[in-house]
């Protein structure tokens, strides 16, 4: 079945490492976007993809980076810039603007 | 720009009465409406859509919403509420220049025997 693969569902990160969060997609889905989740502050974007090989920022990219080197995946790495990361991840992908799919969301934990 | 507001951050109603969640957006183009719904550290699953062909959309799990273009509204209802409805709900908004979901705040509902 086609969907979207979130990995880890739980991450911890100490204070000052990078980590990177996996999304994959066989949905053969042009587009990609990944969204943070707050309590009480719904989905903010962060980055998105709309073709191989190119991203822009959202809402909040502070903190964050991207690569989009193929179709089926767009992986997210939380630098040590970003100060408050605790958080829930969830990555989406579309083929349009009416249809979108979301993984199950990875959960990230500073300790 | 779009931007959604979510009426109310927590719903609280009885088992057998009516669900009303409110959802009002903007857009500067005709827009394309969603709502999801969220279960405890999972992601999001899709109740319904509007995309432009009828104003009153049907659901999943006996949910409905109307697009109401004048009220910049649409508002998510179910006529009776089960104890299984109790999870977060978002409304979210999408046009067709830029491809991206903007999100409401966020709705939870309790749902009280």
């Amino acid at each position: 079945d086609g969907g979207i693969t979130q990995s880890p569902k739980y991450l911890f990160r100490k204070e000052g490492q990078n980590v990177t969060l996996s999304c994959e997609q066989n949905l053969n889905h042009d587009a990609m976007y990944w969204y943070r989740q707050d309590p009480g502050q719904g989905l903010r974007l962060i980055y998105y993809s709309q073709i191989v090989n190119d991203f822009q920022k959202g809402d909040i990219a502070e903190g964050y980076s991207v690569s989009r080197e193929k179709k089926e995946s767009f992986p997210l790495t939380v630098t040590s810039a970003q100060k408050n990361p605790t958080a829930f991840y969830l990555c989406a992908s579309s083929a349009d603007p009416a249809g979108y799919t979301f993984g199950s969301g990875t959960r990230l934990t500073v300790v | 720009a779009q931007s959604v507001t979510q009426l109310g951050s927590h719903v609280s109603v009885s088992e057998g009465a009516l669900v009303l969640l409110r959802c009002n957006y903007s857009s500067s183009v005709p827009p394309y409406l969603f709502w999801y719904v969220q279960y405890p550290n999972q992601g999001l699953q899709l109740l319904l859509k509007y995309t432009s062909a009828a104003t009153l959309v049907k659901g999943i799990n006996g949910f409905e919403a109307e697009f109401k273009k004048s009220e910049t509204s649409f508002h998510l209802t179910k006529p009776s509420a089960h104890m299984s409805d109790a999870a977060e709900y978002f409304c979210a908004v999408s046009d067709n220049a830029g491809n991206m979901l903007t999100f409401g705040g966020g709705t939870r509902l309790m749902v009280k025997p």
